[in-house]
């Protein structure tokens, strides 16, 4: 079984419609976790990052983290079709010193 | 700007040829990494180094190695190239500790045939 389990998708929204995009993990060693953007044919770039668990907004973006059900997502509001992209969860194991990550949700959202 | 650049966007190599990936960061950052991207399988750690001359194994070290002489610079190396090698390579770099963010490179799509 994979430490890190993300909503495969694809996901197909209209404009404006809210997304969740949600990853389930089961080692209790990851602290940080991450939220990367991966547009087509281009690397990952971070979108958000959060410590501890509740919520954490920034714009259109709401990451939330629940340490005691080891569940993370990533909540979108009034999607652009911009926001067409695949969505990466990531969580560092402080222990091992690395990032471990989800296998990716891509979203498409029609104008 | 941030900067993490891969030497080549495509390559195409046959079975058997030694290959290498460079990859340089203008950061300054202690970590660099490379991972390898496959659909349905995410992106997976092939090795990693914390400073100049050092590295270590991650989840799928077998057919590969690394280089880090310099710091601004990891090399990944093929030595013997194969068709289950044919995959997105992504490099990325981070400062030293271990909650910081990781930047990335754009990708070498590598095609082995």
């Amino acid at each position: 079984q994979k430490e890190v389990e993300q909503d495969p998708g694809p996901l197909s929204v209209p404009e404006g419609a809210i997304v969740s995009l949600n990853c389930t993990y089961s080692n209790s060693a990851f602290q940080y976790f991450m939220w990367y953007r991966q547009y087509s044919r281009k690397g990952p770039e971070l979108l958000m990052y959060t410590y501890s668990s509740g919520n954490k907004e920034d714009g259109r973006f709401t990451a939330q983290v629940d340490k005691s059900s080891k569940y993370i997502s990533l909540f979108i509001r009034d999607s652009q079709p911009s926001d067409s992209a695949t969505y990466l969860c990531a969580m560092i194991n402080t222990n091992a010193g690395k990032s471990t990550f989800g296998d990716g949700t891509t979203l498409t959202v029609k104008p | 700007d941030v900067k993490v650049t891969q030497s080549s966007r495509y390559l195409v190599k046959r079975t058997g040829e030694k290959v290498f990936l460079e990859c340089v960061q203008d950061m300054d950052h202690e970590n660099m990494f490379w991972y390898r991207q496959d659909p349905g399988l995410g992106l997976r750690l092939i090795y990693f180094s914390y400073d100049v001359k050092m590295k270590e194994k991650g989840d799928i070290p077998e057919g590969y190695s690394v280089s880090r002489e310099k710091k601004e610079r990891f090399s990944l190396i093929l030595e013997s190239a194969s068709t289950n090698q044919t995959s997105m390579y992504l490099c990325a770099s981070s400062h030293r500790g271990t909650d910081t963010e990781a930047f990335f490179g754009q990708g070498t799509r590598l095609t082995v045939v």
